[in-house]
């Protein structure tokens, strides 16, 4: 069974940082791009970055550009998501998801709240 | 960056009935290969979303074929046919044509 299990979230002041991690379990981690994905409390769905199976592809968006860094240790099945100078608008359920142009599976989310 | 934008459900539908959920794209989302990159989710009350289809019309593993997606190059239809209580939620839209992707802003369908 595919898991995805994300950790790491809590409350942190702005302009701090944070880092996430998504372990999964179930499929070759290593085969798969892998992707995280937020959601803002009572708002949609916002891609945030994306990496492929081997790291040589790694892609943001614009919003989180130069403050997040996307990376994975394929040897621990492990996504991360290291963030820093945190605001208050990155609050968000922070989703990993498996999958290159189809995210096929999704964690539970792991909420990270910014807030001084 | 291409804009999604999604249609509004007339809710709340009868049990049974037939929903289509709009959405589209600012930009053609039908690459070189011929492949019409986008997906549809949903994301039931308090639940991470769940891939219904992608490639515009080929359904996600274990999805009802209740569930099946058309459209255009730039303008896509989800239809639901005899829904159901589990079908209620949020359904999204999203583009992977090209980075960044992004999602339309969501049509909720609430079940009479």
């Amino acid at each position: 069974e595919v898991q995805l299990v994300e950790s790491g979230g809590g409350l942190v002041q702005p302009g701090r940082s944070l880092k996430l991690s998504c372990l999964a379990s179930g499929f070759t981690f290593s085969n798969y791009g892998m992707n995280w994905i937020r959601q803002a409390p009572g708002k949609g769905l916002e891609w945030v970055a994306s990496i492929s199976s081997s790291s040589s592809y790694i892609y943001y968006a614009d919003t989180v550009k130069g403050r997040f860094t996307i990376s994975r240790d394929n040897a621990k099945n492990t996504l991360y998501l290291q963030m820093t100078s945190l605001r208050s608008e990155d609050t968000a359920l922070y989703y990993c998801a498996r999958g290159g142009v189809a995210p096929d599976y999704w964690g539970q989310g792991v909420m990270v709240t910014v807030s001084s | 960056d291409i804009v999604m934008t999604q249609g509004v459900l007339p809710n709340p539908v009868p049990s049974g009935e037939s929903a289509s959920i709009t959405c589209r794209s600012s930009k053609s989302l039908v690459y070189k290969d011929g492949k019409t990159y986008l997906n549809w989710f949903l994301q039931r009350p308090g639940q991470s979303p769940q891939l219904l289809t992608y490639w515009m019309s080929t359904r996600a593993s274990g999805v009802s074929d209740r569930f099946s997606g058309s459209g255009s190059g730039t303008y896509f239809t989800l239809k639901i046919s005899r829904v159901r209580a589990e079908d209620a939620g949020v359904y999204y839209c999203q583009q992977v044509r090209e980075y960044p992707w992004t999602f339309g802003g969501g049509t909720k369908l609430e079940l009479k």
